[in-house]
């Protein structure tokens, strides 16, 4: 099993250039979710999915779009980078035990 | 509001020197508390989840307690591989489960 793969690994964007953040998990988890990490601070939830055709905000949703159109993808669209989104970005997924279940991150810098 | 304190925020022990580490919260309802393991450039692995206080759980030098008010990472006589961030996050009630609101961490390092 792969588990939760996350691409890119490393990104480096322009102010105002969008892209987007790949997550893909094989485990057929239907609970996925978007962090992002900054020094000096916790994991903060910006998006996540209770199931494919459903998403909600988390704590900092701003700039971010997401969609769930199949239970393995994920992906995690910056329509529009600003600096402030500069930051290491973790996509984790969770079936119906306990566990959290993170990819290897990306880390995003917008200059 | 609902907040996650650790502390320390770094530890450096001595390889077989015992110590434990802190994890606070003030939340409005408490489902479970989950502590997880970072290493430099990769995502939290899991370690436990307590769901309720005098909750214990253990896992090779790893022990983890839970009281009303905060919850313990103990480590007994740790090694250098134990080296890591350690991570506390919480739970709620009335959220989707996987939901967490985690702590800044705790960066532990274990020297020969």
């Amino acid at each position: 099993n792969a588990g939760v793969t996350q691409t890119p690994k490393f990104q480096v964007l322009k102010t105002g250039q969008s892209m987007t953040l790949q997550c893909a998990q094989d485990m057929n988890h239907e609970y996925m979710s978007w962090y992002r990490q900054d020094p000096g601070m916790g994991l903060r939830l910006i998006h996540y999915s209770v199931g494919a055709g459903i998403t909600d905000q988390g704590e900092v949703p701003n700039g971010y779009n997401v969609s769930r159109s199949t239970t393995e993808d994920f992906p995690l669209r910056l329509l529009s980078a600003a600096p402030s989104q500069t930051s290491v970005y973790f996509c984790a997924s969770k079936g119906i035990g306990e566990k959290l279940f993170f990819g290897s991150g990306t880390q995003l810098s917008v200059l | 509001e609902d907040q996650v304190t650790q502390s320390p925020e770094a530890l450096r022990l001595q390889e077989g020197e015992s110590s434990s580490l802190n994890c606070s919260y003030t939340v409005s309802g408490l489902r479970g508390l989950f502590w997880y393991r970072q290493d430099p450039g990769k995502g939290p692995e899991f370690l436990f989840t307590l769901y309720s206080a005098g909750e214990e759980k253990e896992k090779e030098r790893l022990k983890a307690t839970l009281t009303k008010k905060e919850s313990f990472l103990h480590i007994t006589a740790p090694k250098p591989e134990d080296s890591a961030t350690y991570l506390c996050a919480v739970q709620l009630y009335g959220g989707s489960q996987g939901n967490l609101i985690f702590g800044k961490g705790t960066k532990l390092s274990v020297k020969p």
